[in-house]
This record gives C-alpha cells, sequence and structure tokens, in this order.
C-alpha cells in the first residue's frame, strides 16, 4: 500500500454515461497525476496539478475529460459520454514538490465502457 | 518524435544479475530518469531515479552514460518476486506534460 487511494477499483458503463473517478493522494504531497494505461502499455500522462492548479493537460485529454483538485487534497476525473475507447486503467499518483518523478502510485480504476 | 522504448520481454533464472535498457533520445536536460516495478492489477512502484552515472539504492542500480541517450536499471540477484513488468520514465522538453513512459519490460524470472 502506497498511502494513494483510488475510488472505485472497477466500473463498467455504458456508453454515453458519465462516470467519476476519485483519488486521495499522500497528504503531505502537494502533486497529483492522473494518467491512463491500457493493456500492455505504459502509463499515459493525462493531467497534473500543484496543489489546487491543474498546470497541465495532455493532448490526450479531450474535452469530455475533467480533472478538479478543489481543496488541493483530493482529485476527482469526470469523463462525460464514455466511449468504448475510454476502457482503460485509470492511475493516479502523487508526488512531493521537490522530487516530481519519484511518484507514489494508486491501485487504479479500472472502467470498462460496453 | 519523443519515444520512450524498452525490449518487450527478457528472461532469467533467480540468482542472476538482470540488467534491462531504456533508450530515451532527446530528453530534457535537467530532468532525472526514472524506473518503476508494475505487478498485475496493481500501480507502478518507484524503484530508483538517476541524472548520470551511477546511482545504487538498496534494490536496484541505475547507470545512465554521459550522453544520456540511455539507462540500464540492473537487478542483483532475482528473485521469482521479481517477475514483473519494468517501466522507464523520461521528460522531454522539461515539461510535465512531456512525461513517457517506456513500453515496458515483462521479467521473468525462473527457478
Amino acid at each position: 500500500d502506497t498511502g494513494v487511494s483510488q475510488d472505485p477499483r472497477h466500473k463498467i458503463t455504458k456508453r454515453g454515461q458519465n462516470v467519476t473517478f476519485r483519488c486521495d493522494p499522500i497528504s503531505e504531497h502537494n502533486r497529483l497525476y492522473w494518467y491512463r494505461q491500457t493493456l500492455g502499455q505504459g502509463p499515459e500522462f493525462l493531467t497534473y496539478f500543484q496543489n489546487e492548479a491543474q498546470l497541465e493537460k495532455s493532448r490526450l485529454l479531450s474535452d469530455r475529460f475533467s480533472a478538479e483538485r478543489p481543496k488541493g487534497s483530493f482529485s476527482t476525473l469526470e469523463i462525460q459520454r464514455t466511449e468504448q475507447g475510454d476502457s482503460a486503467m485509470y492511475l493516479c499518483a502523487s508526488s512531493l514538490g521537490g522530487n516530481p518523478y519519484e511518484q507514489y502510485f494508486g491501485p487504479g480504476t479500472r472502467l470498462t465502457v460496453t | 518524435l519523443a519515444k520512450t522504448t524498452q525490449p518487450i520481454s527478457m528472461d532469467s533464472y533467480e540468482g542472476q544479475e538482470v540488467n534491462i535498457t531504456c533508450s530515451h533520445n532527446n530528453i530534457a536536460t535537467n530532468d532525472y530518469i526514472t524506473w518503476y516495478q508494475q505487478f498485475p492489477s496493481q500501480g507502478p512502484r518507484f524503484i530508483i531515479q538517476g541524472y548520470k552515472t551511477k546511482v545504487t539504492n538498496e534494490v536496484a542500480s541505475l547507470f545512465i552514460p554521459a550522453d544520456r541517450k540511455s539507462s540500464t536499471l540492473s537487478l542483483p540477484r532475482v528473485s521469482l518476486s521479481d517477475t514483473a513488468v519494468y517501466y522507464c520514465l523520461a521528460v522531454y522538453g522539461g515539461a510535465t506534460n512531456k512525461l513517457i513512459f517506456g513500453t515496458g519490460t515483462l521479467l521473468a524470472v525462473q527457478p
């Protein structure tokens, strides 16, 4: 257990529905990252927060995706109008600002869109 | 085009030393190279990071040549529990949105 938790662990939804995932980082970590991972691939960067500010977004993050970290603690990732291509593992990670690449990952949320 | 490449798989036996190399041309000059381990149905776990030359911790060593176009993760005396996928992570262009994980190397350790 790295100290980063994600909820839910699994989500099955029908195409067109909205889904929201939650990530609780290690409490003293000010940086929070979201990644997407498909089978047999490495994690793909989606977005990153420093405290409550969303500083960068990948072009992979279409308009249907939105992420928030309202109080600089937990974060949510919402996908609207889900598509089958959104099926993947969504990973959250956190790190201290002084060492952004030593990231601690949660167990992930596996999304299946039917 | 930023690309981080690794061998798809490697086989080893218990007690052997394993070296996994990652190629990362054109990485940012001021950022670390980081390696992670991932087991099925879990998130990646940090192993080691380095900037240049050699870094060693309690589980691994990391070798980075002067040109920083590649890096090699060395696992001494592997055991069955080291069977996992290993990823390198490099930064391109000095921007967080250029964090690019490698394709991953599946290490299979046999008794």
